[in-house]
């Protein structure tokens, strides 16, 4: 099973909102990562998470939180968006950073529809 | 640090044509390479990838793709277009080994594919 799941596949927030992004995986995988994703555009990484910790931010705004409550959840918290933060959030897993014998495939959720109004 | 170049944003083929999507890549250590499928309103799934061996690598509705390092390449490859493969596809790369290699994606590649 490859499966990654995020709730809600869509949301609609004005920009003094906070809401949530959910990601869950039950791989037994040890790194998550979230990516934005613009229309017609490839994926861009925006967090990594590695055992539970945070491992890279990409220079990522602090309107956006990530948060890792245990190895299979994955969140990303945001509060006060603008609209061109509309986008397409994925998230993925894969077993770790560094293990070489598999690659370290990553595997994509369905993703979260954001639109800021 | 690595790169991906698809070439065509665009390919067109009729149902039952050979697919070819291009993708050439660079990097300073041996790469691992990926294709990913995103289909309209979806997330990507994995088609197929290479990390090390066997250069020719079969992946996920009849997809193929080559790794030649000598011309730095990743074309994937379908024998027979259906039309359901119709979505956009990317080229992946990260660094090989033991080390993190963050995974950086081609421009992509939308397929049309006529009746």
């Amino acid at each position: 099973d490859t499966e990654v799941t995020q709730t809600p596949k869509h949301l609609v927030m004005g920009m003094t909102n906070k809401k949530s992004l959910k990601c869950e995986q039950h791989m037994g995988h040890r790194a998550m990562y979230w990516y934005k994703q613009k229309a017609k555009k490839p994926p861009e990484l925006m967090f990594v998470y590695s055992y539970e910790k945070l491992s890279i931010n990409e220079s990522v705004p602090s309107r956006f939180s990530p948060e890792c409550p245990n190895s299979s959840l994955l969140n990303l918290h945001l509060h006060a968006l603008q609209p061109e933060d509309s986008a397409l959030y994925l998230c993925a897993s894969s077993h770790g950073l560094r293990l070489a014998a598999v690659g370290g495939t990553q595997y994509f959720g369905p993703g979260t529809r954001l639109l800021v109004l | 640090a690595q790169s991906v170049t698809q070439l065509g944003s665009h390919v067109s083929v009729s149902e039952g044509a050979l697919v070819l999507l291009r993708c050439n890549y660079s990097s300073s250590v041996p790469p691992y390479l990926f294709w990913y499928v995103q289909y309209p309103n979806q997330g990507l799934q994995l088609l197929l990838k290479y990390t090390t061996g066997a250069t020719l690598v079969k992946g996920i509705n009849g997809f193929e793709a080559e790794f030649k390092k000598s011309e730095t390449s990743f074309h994937l490859t379908k024998p027979s277009a259906h039309m359901s493969d119709a979505a956009e596809y990317f080229c992946a790369v990260r660094a090989g080994g033991t080390s993190y290699g963050k995974l950086t994606f081609g421009q992509g590649t939308i397929l049309t594919v006529h009746p």
